[in-house]
């Protein structure tokens, strides 16, 4: 099984900022890799795929980057409405695995 | 627009049985692949089972391999989670998830059933 590893656990952020995730997984997964935004109390959404495209509807100031192991989710310049728990996700490999999630709290 | 509707959740016994339920609209059911997803409370996601567009292919979780069954009826726009030998483990939220273009990811969510395993 793939373990994915996301640092820092927690990100204070001031809105406006920029806020850069990491994902590491143990192996290589090429650029399968997707990240997902949940809010409290809501189902996850998908943001990128492939580890750089976005999903349908995703703002241009998210953006992903990255391939083999390392993985970077940027949020340009936080907005009120970002301000959530994100997961990575690798899909070259059975099982799917997630991240433990990195949560993104105001400053 | 796409719409996941899960139901079924509730609270049982360690040892005893549930079937969630996922019903569908919005998209043609039987050309996707359909997932379960659970997230304990307070813990992250955990893939745990996917069934492809047919009903032919199943993949589980070692965590529910053996004691789970995914299924679906396409006649009903529906997916299914048969789950016996229940733990307090397998309390979470289950999400029933579309794959995403044959390739294991997840671009629609339902809003999730609670299910709690406790005595």
């Amino acid at each position: 099984e793939i373990v994915m590893t996301q640092s820092p656990a927690t990100l204070s952020v001031s809105a406006g900022e920029r806020a850069t995730l990491s994902c590491r997984a143990s192996q290589s997964v090429s650029s399968n890799l997707a990240w997902y935004q949940q809010k409290p109390g809501q189902a996850p959404r998908l943001l990128i795929y492939g580890a750089s495209t976005r999903a349908t509807g995703i703002p241009a100031r998210f953006s992903g980057s990255g391939s083999g192991t390392e993985f970077t989710l940027t949020i340009s310049s936080l907005q009120s409405e970002d301000f959530a728990i994100y997961y990575c996700q690798q899909y070259d490999n059975w099982p799917r695995t997630f991240g433990q999630g990195t949560k993104v709290e105001i400053k | 627009q796409v719409q996941l509707v899960e139901s079924g959740g509730g609270v049982v016994q360690p040892g005893r049985s549930l079937r969630v339920s996922c019903v569908t609209s919005g998209f043609t059911f039987s050309s996707y692949g359909m997932h379960w997803v659970r997230q304990a409370p307070g813990k992250g996601l955990e893939w745990v089972a996917v069934i492809w567009f047919d009903g032919n292919s199943k993949y589980y979780a070692e965590s529910v391999k053996g004691r789970f069954t995914i299924s679906r009826d396409n006649s009903k726009n529906t997916l299914y989670l048969q789950m016996n030998s229940l733990t307090a483990a397998d309390t979470a939220v289950y999400y029933c998830a579309r794959d995403f273009r044959g390739d294991g990811l997840f671009d629609s969510w339902g809003q999730g059933t609670l299910v709690t395993v406790s005595s």
